[in-house]
């Protein structure tokens, strides 16, 4: 089966806290994503990478930065957290060259919800 | 820019009746389109999706879509709704019809099963 991991379900931290948000997909696939998901929104892009040690910024990436040493793990971090920081965050992944990305199906993680205090 | 339009934060309706969540995007150029859906404390699993090809499109657990481009328009439907089919639907679409980094999502659909 697909799987694709996101470490921790729940946190709460606090307003000026570095916070680690880890997903990982045992899928092999070269194209990662990191989004917030917030009540009226919908699902918003923070960063994405097509491939390891590379990423881009998505339509929201203030704030946040990425970092992806191995094909399998991309990670999500404040760098000092702040109220309006407090969401659901999702991971997704999904295979494909750069020019065929989405016929391909994406695969997300069961989501990370942070509060911060 | 693209632009997905869910019509409809909420919609309820009961057992057995027809369920239609309406999605419209903004491109000319044909995009991918795709529903997603979303229970409670979960991620996102795909309904379906098209790309190319045949413009009524079957996905999983009774759902079809019609691709619509006359219309820009990919609205969902089932025929007969389930109690279980309660939960948060996501139109979403690729910018720039495929060869694109970006999926673009919609406000969600939250729908409500009547008993």
């Amino acid at each position: 089966d697909v799987k694709v991991t996101q470490s921790s379900r729940y946190l709460v931290k606090r307003t000026g806290e570095k916070v680690f948000l880890e997903c990982v997909q045992d899928m092999d696939h070269e194209n990662m994503f990191w989004y917030r998901q917030d009540p009226g929104l919908g699902l918003r892009l923070i960063y994405f990478s097509y491939d390891v040690k590379m990423k881009e910024k998505g339509d929201i990436p203030e704030g946040y930065s990425v970092s992806r040493e191995k094909k399998e793990r991309f990670s999500l971090i404040l760098e000092s957290a702040s109220t309006n920081q407090t969401s659901m965050y999702l991971c997704a992944s999904t295979p494909g060259t750069n020019d065929r990305v989405w016929g391909n199906t994406i695969y997300f993680g069961e989501g990370s919800w942070l509060t911060v205090v | 820019a693209q632009s997905v339009t869910q019509l409809g934060s909420h919609v309820s309706v009961s057992e057995g009746a027809l369920v239609l969540l309406r999605c419209n995007y903004s491109s000319s150029v044909p995009p991918y389109l795709f529903w997603y859906v979303q229970y409670p404390n979960q991620g996102l699993q795909l309904l379906l999706k098209y790309t190319t090809g045949a413009t009524l499109v079957k996905g999983i657990n009774g759902f079809e879509a019609e691709f619509k481009k006359s219309e820009t328009s990919f609205h969902l439907t089932k025929p007969s709704a389930h109690m279980s089919d309660a939960a948060e639907y996501f139109c979403a679409v690729t910018e720039g019809g495929g060869a694109t980094n970006k999926l673009i999502f919609g406000t969600g659909t939250l729908l409500a099963v009547q008993p």
